[in-house]
């Protein structure tokens, strides 16, 4: 089955450190985005790739990082400089029928 | 830009009725898709619905459809024989078909399916 694979479902960040959420499709779709989620909350916009070793930014995308170095992997970094970081965080590909299809998202805690 | 709005916050339907949840946008667009998405408690982003602005006639899947209203901007869900299962935020989306960043999603509505 084609989907798209999130990990860790849960993750904890202690303060001032990096953590990196993976995300990885065999879809085979160009495009791949980072949505973040907070409680009760609609999803906004981290960052997005439309093709290999591209990308740009969303509407929130101070203190991330991403990279796109192959076509399967979109890993989007947490960084320091992000400081309010506990949230939902939703990855997802995009076809022009299917619309977005998305993975089963990373619980994100700061201790 | 493109805003998608959804003015019900918070809806409740008993088990087996109907209800339809609301959802206007606003684009200077002529072509586009728009969806309904829902997310129940387990947090997984699932595809309702899906509809492409140049059809006049209503999408349907099973016991969702929608009335979809282009010159009023409009995208309501409708949903029947409503079940527990159906409890979830539902996301209403848009979709341009130029190039770039081409998603726009409302705030969502929560639906709660009483017994």
């Amino acid at each position: 089955d084609g989907g798209i694979t999130q990990s860790p479902k849960y993750l904890f960040r202690k303060e001032g450190q990096n953590v990196t959420l993976s995300c990885e499709q065999n879809l085979n779709h160009d495009a791949m985005y980072w949505y973040r989620q907070d409680p009760g909350q609609g999803l906004r916009l981290i960052y997005y790739s439309q093709i290999v070793n591209d990308f740009q930014k969303g509407d929130i995308a101070e203190g991330y990082s991403v990279s796109r170095e192959k076509k399967e992997s979109f890993p989007l970094t947490v960084t320091s400089a992000q400081k309010n970081p506990t949230a939902f965080y939703l990855c997802a590909t995009f076809s022009s029928f299917r619309g977005y299809t998305f993975g089963s998202g990373t619980r994100l805690t700061v201790v | 830009a493109q805003t998608v709005t959804q003015s019900q916050p918070e809806m409740s339907v008993q088990e087996a009725e109907t209800v339809t949840l609301s959802c206007t946008y606003d684009t200077s667009e002529n072509n586009y898709y728009l969806f309904w998405y829902k997310q129940p408690p387990s947090r997984q982003m699932i595809l309702v619905i899906r509809q492409e602005a140049y059809k006049q006639q209503n999408a349907t899947e099973n016991r969702f459809s929608v009335n979809f209203q282009k010159a009023a901007k409009s995208f309501s869900l409708k949903i029947s024989d409503s079940q527990l299962g159906d409890t979830a935020m539902y996301f209403c989306a848009f979709m341009k078909l130029s190039y770039g960043q081409n998603f726009v999603f409302g705030p969502g509505t929560r639906l709660s399916v009483l017994p």
